[in-house]
């Protein structure tokens, strides 16, 4: 069966200090994968879409980058965190529309 | 620039009533439509869709309309439960079909 596994479910971070979030998935090959942000009021917002093993679309410019690594691995990551990337984190994978993972919540202090 | 708005914030309908979700959106070039269903330190989980062809689409208690010459869709759900207290989400997906744009939710509580 397709699972998508997205680990931490949560986080608290320093500002100024580094992030990585990582997003796996099982039973499927070659999945388009995304990774949106939920911010309040602006619904979900994608960050970065990847089509396959190293091929990163970055839809909003910020504080992020996105890497592709392996055929069914994506990871979010940031050299230093900002405040304003306080959020909660969701990876997906599209077939037939989109499987969520059980998201992250980052918390910046 | 928003081009999916869920205009309420919120909802509350009473047990075994009729809840109405809507949404509308501004790119005509949308032709699939979908909502999802979020619970509190959750992914959304996939509810029902509807592809542009279509203007209805059934699943159990829940249906889903689209008015494409309105650019709205809303999201029918009877007789709610207190189970459907959730956020919900549309989703329209353009023709190129590699984004999928997402309105700010509506949450729904439905009051025993």
């Amino acid at each position: 069966s397709q699972t998508i596994h997205q680990w931490p479910a949560t986080l608290v971070q320093p500002v100024g200090s580094p992030l990585s979030l990582e997003c796996t998935v099982e039973g499927t090959s070659n999945p388009n994968l995304y990774w949106y942000r939920q911010a309040a009021g602006r619904g979900l917002q994608l960050l970065f879409y990847s089509v396959g093993i190293g091929q990163i679309s970055s839809e909003v410019p910020q504080n992020l980058s996105a890497s592709r690594p392996q055929d069914r691995q994506f990871i979010l990551s940031s050299k230093k965190l900002l405040l304003s990337d306080s959020g909660f984190y969701l990876c997906a994978w599209r077939e037939n529309g989109y499987t969520f993972g059980s998201g992250t919540r980052l918390t910046v202090v | 620039d928003q081009q999916v708005k869920q205009n309420s914030p919120s909802l509350s309908v009473q047990e075994g009533r009729i809840s109405i979700l809507n949404c509308d959106y501004t790119n005509s070039m949308f032709d699939y439509f979908l909502w999802y269903k979020k619970y509190p330190a959750e992914g959304p989980t996939f509810l029902i869709s509807i592809s542009s062809i279509k203007d209805k689409n059934e699943d159990g208690r829940f249906t889903v309309f689209l008015n494409k010459s309105a650019k709205h869709l809303s999201l029918h759900i009877v007789p709610s439960q207190p189970g459907d207290s959730a956020v919900y989400f549309c989703a329209a997906e353009s023709d190129t079909g590699n984004q999928f744009y997402f309105g700010t939710g509506t949450s729904l509580t439905v009051i025993p």
